[in-house]
């Protein structure tokens, strides 16, 4: 089966740190997503890790580690703008489906 | 912007009607996957397109069909619609390679009433 579990809500002040879990059971692996959707909107793409470590792209850094099945994504110096809902996704390798997990809304608060 | 686009933005269509969807990809790539997503719910995988050809699917019935056209473009077609069809229905395009990130045009919202 397929199964990816992450928070469904969290909350952080502006300029913060905060760090948003995700486990994930698939039947295959390769690579595995953060999006950042906004209210409304399209998801747009942050990171993609397929090797264990940390990548780091700025004020984002996302961490995998396959054997735990496990990843987070690190957002620092919080701003009001990254308010919005962050979708981890998963690609099994054999098909190359990829899988969201129902996303984590982050409230940002002054 | 991420040149993907998708029309119409908002439909609205009764039960046991047909839709369908359009999205044009981002030049120069030839794979487009197709995503029903429901309110407060992560995007789920409907179909992918590889050059004109489906090459995945996920957990939807056939009533929910595709095509993807020689320049890429793709339509989603959607017959007998249900209820449970009212959702935002997004096109993602990508140029095909392990690891591409997927650009995610607007999305069409379809309600079924």
């Amino acid at each position: 089966g397929q199964n990816i579990d992450q928070p469904t809500e969290m909350t952080a002040t502006e300029g913060a740190i905060v760090q948003i879990n995700c486990t994930y059971q698939t039947s295959g692996f390769n690579g595995l997503f953060w999006y950042q959707q906004h209210a409304g909107e399209a998801p747009t793409f942050l990171s993609y890790n397929v090797l264990d470590g940390l990548e780091e792209k700025g004020r984002f850094s996302s961490f995998l580690s396959r054997s735990k099945g496990y990843s987070y994504l690190l957002l620092k110096e919080l701003q009001m703008k990254d308010s919005a809902s962050y979708l981890c996704a998963v690609r099994d390798d054999r098909d190359d489906k990829i899988i969201f997990g129902k996303g984590t809304r982050l409230h940002i608060l002054p | 912007e991420t040149g993907v686009t998708q029309s119409p933005t908002h439909l609205i269509k009764t039960r046991g009607q047909q839709v369908t969807l359009r999205c044009s990809s981002q030049s120069g790539h030839n794979t487009v996957s197709w995503y029903q997503q429901a309110l407060g719910q992560g995007p789920q995988f409907i179909f992918q397109y590889y050059r004109e050809e489906e090459n995945g699917r996920g957990n939807f019935p056939p009533r929910f069909s595709g095509l993807q056209f020689p320049n890429y473009s793709s339509e989603l077609n959607v017959n007998a619609l249900e209820l449970d069809d009212s959702a935002l229905y997004l096109c993602a395009s990508s140029s095909g390679g392990l690891g591409d990130e997927q650009y995610f045009g607007p999305g069409t919202r379809l309600t079924v009433t």
